[in-house]
């Protein structure tokens, strides 16, 4: 069975940071794209960053290059997004997601609030 | 970015009624659209992939349809779990997109 367990999330005033982690279980981690997705209150689903499965390869949305980054550790089946530089649009669920296409599996998700 | 239109905003249906969303790209994607259903408080889970194959453990109601510009995700005969948020989503291009999402709600 797959498992997506995010942790991280919290409150953080505006020009702050965070590290967001998902700890996957029940596949392959090593060889499959990983994928964030957020969604901030009441509003739809935002694509936010996908890292290719060796680590050589990552895109962002617009909104985020040059303050997020994504990583992996292959050895503990580990994603991690490092959100830096955060402002108050930035408050959402952070889902952590498997495959970088069309993801089919979303964890349940954890919440960044971004507010002084 | 390809940005991705659903309609309508909203669906107002009774159970056992026939569902159809429609999602428009600003482009042709090929056939390398997803559909997602996402209920209150839970993760969206995805339904179809690359246009119109279910993913595993959609019931055979949902089918998806389309490529190029335009695509459809019909629901053939609702259920009352059926009742969710549906986004589409492509995988053409970076960054990857979402539609703004059609709500199907209970008349």
């Amino acid at each position: 069975e797959v498992r997506l367990v995010e942790s991280g999330g919290g409150l953080v005033q505006p020009g702050g940071s965070l590290r967001l982690s998902c700890a996957a279980s029940g596949f392959t981690f090593s060889a499959v794209w990983m994928t964030w997705v957020r969604q901030a209150p009441g509003r739809g689903l935002e694509w936010v960053a996908s890292i290719k499965h060796d680590g050589t390869e990552e895109h962002y949305v617009d909104s985020v290059k040059g303050r997020f980054t994504i990583s992996r550790d292959n050895a503990k089946n580990s994603l991690v997004l490092q959100l830096n530089s955060l402002r108050v649009e930035d408050t959402a669920i952070y889902y952590c997601a498997k495959n970088g296409g069309s993801p089919d599996y979303l964890g349940q998700g954890t919440l960044v609030t971004v507010s002084s | 970015e390809i940005v991705l239109t659903q309609s309508p905003a909203t669906l107002s249906l009774s159970p056992g009624e026939r569902a159809t969303l429609s999602c428009r790209a600003s482009q042709s994607i090929r056939n390398l659209l997803a559909w997602y259903q996402q209920k209150p408080g839970q993760a969206p889970r995805l339904l179809i992939y690359d246009a119109s194959n279910r993913a595993t453990g959609i019931p055979a109601r949902f089918s998806g349809s389309g490529s190029g510009t335009d695509f459809t995700l019909t629901i053939s005969s609702l259920e009352p779990e059926d009742f969710a948020v549906y986004y589409c989503q492509q995988r053409y291009d970076w960054p990857r997109t979402f539609g703004q999402g059609t709500k199907v709600e209970i008349k």
